[in-house]
């Protein structure tokens, strides 16, 4: 059974660096054609992929934001991180990770985690 | 703006139909890439409902369908229940913006 968690620090300053993570279990990263997303929704809007890693780690990045970006991952402990640097207040929202399925384009996100709230204030 | 755009809302009675549109360009739906589905009951995350155009993951019901043609694609739901409200949103690839892309969400009201 495939499960995410993520885990962050709920409430960041503005320019601050924010560091998310994301636990999963029922997969590996190790394996070929596995890929993680994060994606946000700041709070009544819509969804927004913000980034991608792959099994070979592989990364790509919403591209508005790349700059801002980085996603990594730990094999070892099952997890992916999400840093995004010079948070502003219009990044608050929720941040989901994903698992994406197996199936043609290997793009559907088939399992989510519950999401995080991030809030960015002084 | 979102790039994929589907109507901000749609309503209907138990057991009606509805259909949700999305429609994209030449950059994502009309360059053949796939279009994917989610519900997101109030206060939860998304669940993947529809993939690759017109597939139903196990446990979702066959009152949901979608389909796809030219740059645009629908959702329907069959014999709609009271359970059915929440927001749904399509997703695809988008070459130019070499990433995935969300439709803007269109919030369901069951009379």
């Amino acid at each position: 059974q495939v499960t995410l968690k993520e885990s962050g620090p709920g409430l960041v300053k503005p320019t601050q660096t924010l560091t998310l993570t994301c636990t999963f279990s029922g997969f590996s990263l190790t394996t070929t054609g596995t890929r993680v997303s994060w994606i946000r929704q700041p709070p009544g809007k819509a969804l927004e992929w913000v980034a991608r890693i792959d099994w070979d780690d592989d990364k790509f990045y919403n591209t508005p934001l790349r700059t801002r970006l980085t996603i990594s991952k730990d094999t070892s402990k099952n997890q992916v991180f999400l840093t995004m640097t010079n948070m502003d207040p219009v990044d608050t929202g929720t941040y989901y990770c994903a698992h994406h399925g197996n199936f043609r384009d290997l793009r559907a996100f088939d399992i989510w985690g519950q999401g995080t709230m991030v809030t960015v204030s002084s | 703006q979102s790039v994929l755009m589907q109507p901000p809302s749609v309503s209907g009675a138990p057991g009606q139909r509805v259909t949700i549109s999305c429609t994209g360009g030449s950059s994502n739906i009309g360059a053949g890439y796939d279009v994917h589905w989610y519900q997101q009951l109030p206060g939860t995350a998304p669940k993947l409902l529809i993939y690759t155009n017109n597939n139903r993951p196990s446990g979702v019901p066959d009152r949901f369908s979608g389909s796809k043609s030219g740059t645009s694609a629908s959702l329907a739901i069959t014999g709609l229940q009271a359970e059915d409200e929440a927001d749904y949103y399509c997703q695809s690839y988008d070459d130019a913006l070499s990433g995935s892309v969300f439709g803007g969400g269109t919030k369901l009201t069951v009379l």
